[in-house]
């Protein structure tokens, strides 16, 4: 079965660190763009995070430059995203997502893992 | 940064009726221009990519439409398994936004 599943959220507080997994499994994960994606309580989607197959780039916005880093293991079939010094504003749901095309960064997303909840909170 | 805005917030419609969405960027995103939904406790779903085209599995009843700044998701009879939240995504200009929803709800 082709899915993502998040796992390494939870409670923290301001300040702090967390990094979150996302374990890939029946595609050839190596060959697919990936990103995060989060999601307030009640509130709209927005993108945290970008890298392509080959790690060669990554991509943040300005709300988490310099706090999140993405990274992969290919050999492992997962995603990782390192947060640190976490705000109360990233509270959220942080969705894992694959790109649509093996081989490219087309920078949409045709399958999303259930999610992990991130509480920033003390 | 692009911003992406969708009107209306709130849909109430009836199944079977028309649904109309709209999606407006703050500049131009050509043709890259991508439709999601979502249920309640669900993650998103790819409805539509590069403004027209719908993704797999996805039944005929969706369509898009549009280029540049202004982009419709219509769906043409609504079942009552479309009642959800739809966002659009813009993906020409880094960083990737999104718009902040269209609710669509049972009248």
């Amino acid at each position: 079965e082709v899915q993502l599943v998040e796992s390494g959220g939870g409670l923290v507080q301001p300040g702090g660190s967390l990094r979150l997994s996302c374990a890939a499994s029946g595609f050839t994960f190596s060959s697919y763009a990936m990103s995060w994606v989060r999601q307030a309580p009640g509130k709209g989607l927005e993108w945290v995070s970008a890298i392509t197959s080959s790690v060669v780039s990554t991509y943040y916005p300005d709300s988490v430059k310099g706090r999140f880093t993405i990274s992969r293991d290919n050999s492992k079939n997962t995603l990782y995203l390192q947060m640190n010094s976490l705000r109360a504003e990233d509270t959220a749901v942080y969705y894992c997502a694959k790109g649509p095309v093996a081989g490219t960064s087309y920078w949409y997303f045709d399958l999303w893992g259930r999610g992990t909840l991130v509480t920033v909170s003390s | 940064e692009i911003v992406m805005t969708q009107s209306p917030a709130t849909l109430s419609l009836s199944p079977g009726e028309r649904a109309t969405l709209s999606c407006r960027a703050s500049q131009s995103v050509s043709s890259y221009l991508v439709w999601y939904q979502q249920k309640p406790g669900q993650a998103p779903r790819l409805l539509i990519y590069d403004a027209s085209n719908r993704a797999t599995g996805i039944p005929a009843r969706f369509s898009g439409s549009g280029s540049g700044t202004d982009f419709t998701l219509t769906i043409s009879s609504l079942e009552p398994e479309d009642f959800a939240v739809y966002y659009c995504q813009q993906r020409s200009n880094w960083p990737l936004t999104f718009g902040g929803g269209t609710k669509v709800e049972i009248k």
